[in-house]
């Protein structure tokens, strides 16, 4: 089956620590964003990528890199200085032609990141 | 810029009523509309989009939304409701020229028997 594949479902990050997110999707999609969800904010853009190894900052990269090497695969690793790096995080996908209409935007099902 | 406001962030309802869940927007061009469910820990689903034409859109589970372009609205309604409609939903907007999707804060709907 088709879709999108974020692990793990839960994960903890010690003070200081760099943790890394898996996002990888079979739907051979061009475009992948990140998305944070904080309770009673919706979704907010971290980063993305239209193309194999390109990709550009959302609202919110401080603190967040990524890496764009195949199509397939999208990590996202938060970094020692995201200071408040506690929440849900997602995972989408594109097809190229609807980049610019976000018409068929495909989620993974999250990745709850919590600091211990 | 485009931002997108969803009135109330909790609706309790009581199963076979009907819903509305209100979304409005603001933009300085024209805009699509969607809106996405998400059942609890897992990622969004689209429900229904509006791209052009007619301004009542129908959905997947029963559920419909208008359009309204003079009232910048986009608000989700379903007849009547079931104790699987639990979920949290969200309203979003992207330019029709293209660029990111903008999404509101999210509505939970909470379904009681």
């Amino acid at each position: 089956d088709g879709g999108i594949t974020q692990s793990p479902k839960y994960l903890f990050r010690k003070e200081g620590q760099n943790v890394t997110l898996s996002c990888e999707q079979n739907l051979n999609h061009d475009a992948m964003y990140w998305y944070r969800q904080d309770p009673g904010q919706g979704l907010r853009l971290i980063y993305y990528s239209q193309i194999v190894n390109d990709f550009q900052k959302g609202d919110i990269a401080e603190g967040y890199s990524v890496s764009r090497e195949k199509k397939e695969s999208f990590p996202l690793t938060v970094t020692s200085a995201q200071k408040n790096p506690t929440a849900f995080y997602l995972c989408a996908s594109s097809t190229s032609t609807a980049v610019a209409t976000n018409e068929k935007l495909f989620f993974g099902s999250g990745t709850q990141l919590s600091v211990l | 810029a485009q931002s997108v406001t969803q009135l109330d962030s909790q609706v309790p309802v009581f199963e076979e009523a009907p819903v509305e869940l209100r979304c409005n927007y603001s933009s300085s061009v024209s805009v699509y509309l969607f809106w996405y469910v998400q059942y609890p820990n897992q990622g969004l689903q689209l429900l229904l989009k509006y791209l052009s034409g007619s301004t009542l859109v129908k959905g997947i589970n029963g559920f419909e939304a208008e359009f309204n372009k003079s009232q910048t609205s986009f608000h989700l309604r379903k007849p009547s409701v079931h104790i699987s409609d639990t979920a949290e939903y969200f309203c979003a907007v992207t330019p029709l020229q293209g660029g990111k999707l903008i999404f509101g804060q999210g509505t939970e709907l909470s379904v009681k028997p």
